[in-house]
């Protein structure tokens, strides 16, 4: 099993709302990433987990939340987002330190 | 410096025609791993294919190869045959051994393949 799964694919939130992006892979990998993608643009880091604990944070900024309840599971919260953090979430995972990495289907955030 | 440059945003290529994707990246790690991924418009991010910097045959995946030139580094994507199905966003992708976790993308090439 290689899959990443990703919920929900699509999420509209105005900017007072609070929802949160999930993640899940089955793989046993133990580095999980969330990443920011807009249109026609590479994929931006904002976090890495290893060991569900929080090993990079790219300068991301406090309304973005993320959580990694256990090996399996990443979550993203939102909360009092800006029109500009409308783009496509993507949640990866990977071995700690292995060169490849897993992409799931990821999420289309639209901040109304 | 940009770590992965890919200096072609868009390519056309005829159907069944091959097709090369350039990438160049900047690393002083003698351990390092290169990636292609593509992304159709649905989004999702699919692997395609890994080298490593140790590597001493280039990789290859069915119809995708990478044309891996250490001294140049240069880690160019050749996909054959080209199907309609591969009209899409190519990212090369690097990930040296001593930055932990940290990927590296490049801008993207998106291809579009002409019937």
């Amino acid at each position: 099993d290689t899959e990443v799964t990703q919920t929900p694919k699509h999420l509209v939130m105005g900017m007072t709302n609070k929802k949160s992006l999930k993640c899940e892979q089955h793989m046993g990998h133990r580095a999980m990433y969330w990443y920011k993608q807009k249109a026609k643009k590479p994929p931006e880091l904002m976090f890495v987990y290893s060991y569900e604990k929080l090993s990079i944070n790219e300068s991301v900024p406090s309304r973005f939340s993320p959580e990694c309840p256990n090996s399996s599971l990443l979550n993203l919260h939102l909360h009092a987002l800006q029109p500009e953090d409308s783009a496509l979430y993507l949640c990866a995972s990977s071995q700690v330190n292995a060169y490849e990495q897993y992409f799931g289907p990821g999420t289309r955030l639209t901040v109304t | 410096a940009q770590k992965i440059t890919q200096t072609q945003p868009g390519m056309f290529v005829q159907e069944k025609e091959a097709v090369t994707l350039d990438c160049t990246y900047d690393t002083s790690d003698q351990s390092y791993g290169l990636f292609w991924y593509k992304q159709p418009s649905s989004g999702e991010m699919i692997f395609l294919i890994y080298q490593g910097s140790y590597d001493e045959q280039n990789a290859t995946e069915g119809r995708y190869s990478l044309n891996f030139q250490k001294a140049r580094k240069s880690a160019n994507l050749v996909i054959s045959a080209s199907q309609l199905g591969d009209s899409a966003m190519y990212f090369c992708a690097m990930r040296e051994a001593n930055t932990g976790n940290q990927f590296y993308f490049g801008t993207g090439t998106s291809l579009t393949v002409i019937p």
